[in-house]
């Protein structure tokens, strides 16, 4: 079985530009989290999805991050624009029944 | 409020010595307990679960934790370590119906030859 995939695994930009990070979870997984696991850290969950519905966005910095889950598969998480804190890994996961995550490797960014 | 607390920031064991990870979580119900492993550069693989029963739980790799209501802690341990288990370790707590995790800091595990 093929596990969650995410892409790029790394990106470094500018302060104020866009980045987007793509996820695919595992097949038939209707949960999907975005979580942002800055240096020396434990992840922290930006948003999850239930099929391609929002479940939980309390977390997630509205005024610059967005992120869709269109057709209740893939998923997109957007930053614009960016600010240096943003520096971290952001971590896609992928649940069958909302209790065990599997989570992806990650995209490290680095805003200089 | 739900919380995570992993005391030891970094832990150092000899080769072949016996390990074990502290976790102290806070958390109104029953929790789901997780621990997770991260080797640099990677993400985060599940090594065990708890989510009732038997509170001493087998994972993968060798490793186990046990669930102490009392103590609301879920320790990992392993009764020899290897040098590839050099990595971060994090403990996580899971809401019954919400699926969100909250993650401890980690601990970071550096194993001696």
């Amino acid at each position: 079985e093929a596990g969650v995939a995410q892409s790029p695994r790394y990106k470094i930009i500018e302060k104020r530009q866009s980045v987007a990070f793509w996820c695919n979870p595992i097949s038939g997984h209707a949960t999907l989290y975005w979580y942002q696991q800055i240096l020396g850290q434990g992840p922290k969950l930006l948003i999850q999805f239930q099929n391609n519905g929002v479940v939980d966005d309390s977390q997630l910095p509205k005024d610059r991050f967005s992120a869709e889950r269109l057709k209740g598969v893939d998923s997109t998480l957007k930053i614009q624009p960016a600010k240096l804190e943003d520096s971290a890994v952001y971590l896609c996961a992928s649940s069958p029944d909302r209790t065990t995550q599997y989570f992806g490797p990650g995209t490290r960014l680095l805003v200089l | 409020a739900q919380s995570v607390t992993q005391p030891d920031i970094h832990i150092t064991v000899s080769e072949g010595a016996s390990l074990e990870l502290r976790c102290n979580y806070s958390y109104g119900a029953t929790p789901y307990l997780f621990w997770y492993v991260q080797s640099p550069g990677q993400g985060l693989q599940l090594l065990l679960k708890y989510f009732s029963g038997d509170t001493l739980v087998q994972g993968i790799k060798g490793f186990e934790a046990e669930f102490k209501r009392s103590q609301s802690s879920f320790n990992l341990r392993k009764p020899s370590v290897h040098w590839s288990d050099a990595a971060e370790y994090f403990c996580a707590v899971g809401a019954n119906q919400g699926g969100k995790l909250i993650f401890g800091q980690g601990t970071e595990l550096s194993v001696k030859p």
